[in-house]
């Protein structure tokens, strides 16, 4: 257990759907990271939220897009979902005090179809 | 743009032997983090080394900064089956905890009883 919880845990949808992705945390933090990790490949960063407002984003594209909630929870919305959208998408939260490894979540397996 | 290149991509070794993975960066590493992954799953937060020379032992894992940091090892001692899994390296992508992290591509250790 990190103390960072995604669901759904895995997810099947269709070419074309939309879909989101949710993430809470058990301690308060203001910034969240979401990461898509290919299978075979580390995790690539798609964007960070930063009291509630987006933060830098990677390499990807407007229809990925997310949101942060004032209880620090926070989504990423996919929508026309491709099929190399098929990954394991991870979000993260940066650690407090003296330790500042990023914790992340069990992640959410998405397989698009 | 920074990359990360770890060796090797793939490790077998006998339960009881010591080894090395080594993680090196194109620039400059302002944060170096180390996560060990199972299939499938969430990262698992190891370690972390910001200054040059650093090294951090947790358990039988030891991690070490060079003091050009650009380089990157993690060495485990008298390994178990319980090591098993898929290592990364990640890394900060600006001078400060940004929440964008870079990651090599990971490295698989299996471990034979």
């Amino acid at each position: 257990e990190t103390g960072v919880t995604q669901s759904p845990t895995h997810l099947i949808k269709t070419r074309g759907q939309q879909v989101t992705l949710r993430c809470s945390s058990q301690s308060g933090h203001n910034t969240v990271s979401w990461y898509q990790q290919a299978l075979g490949q580390g995790p690539q960063f798609i964007f960070q939220y930063y009291r509630e407002e987006e933060n830098g984003r990677g390499n990807f594209p407007p229809r990925f897009s997310g949101l942060q909630f004032p209880n620090y929870s926070s989504e990423l919305n996919v929508n026309a979902l491709e099929l190399d959208d098929s990954a394991l998408y991870l979000c993260a939260r940066r650690g407090w005090g003296g330790d500042y490894g990023y914790t992340f979540g069990s992640g959410t397996r998405l397989t698009v179809v | 743009s920074q990359e990360l290149e770890q060796s090797p991509q793939s490790l077998i070794v006998q339960e009881g032997k010591n080894l090395t993975i080594n993680c090196t960066s194109s620039k400059t590493l302002y944060g170096l983090y180390w996560y060990k992954q199972k299939y499938g799953e969430g990262l698992i937060f190891l370690m972390m080394l910001q200054k040059g020379g650093e090294e951090k032992s947790h358990e039988k894992i030891t991690a070490k900064l060079d003091e050009k940091k650009q380089q990157s090892s993690l060495h485990i001692t008298a390994s178990q089956p319980s090591h098993a899994g898929i290592y990364l390296c990640g890394a900060d992508t600006g001078s400060g905890n940004t929440g964008k992290l870079i990651f090599g591509q990971g490295t698989t250790l299996q471990v034979k009883p």
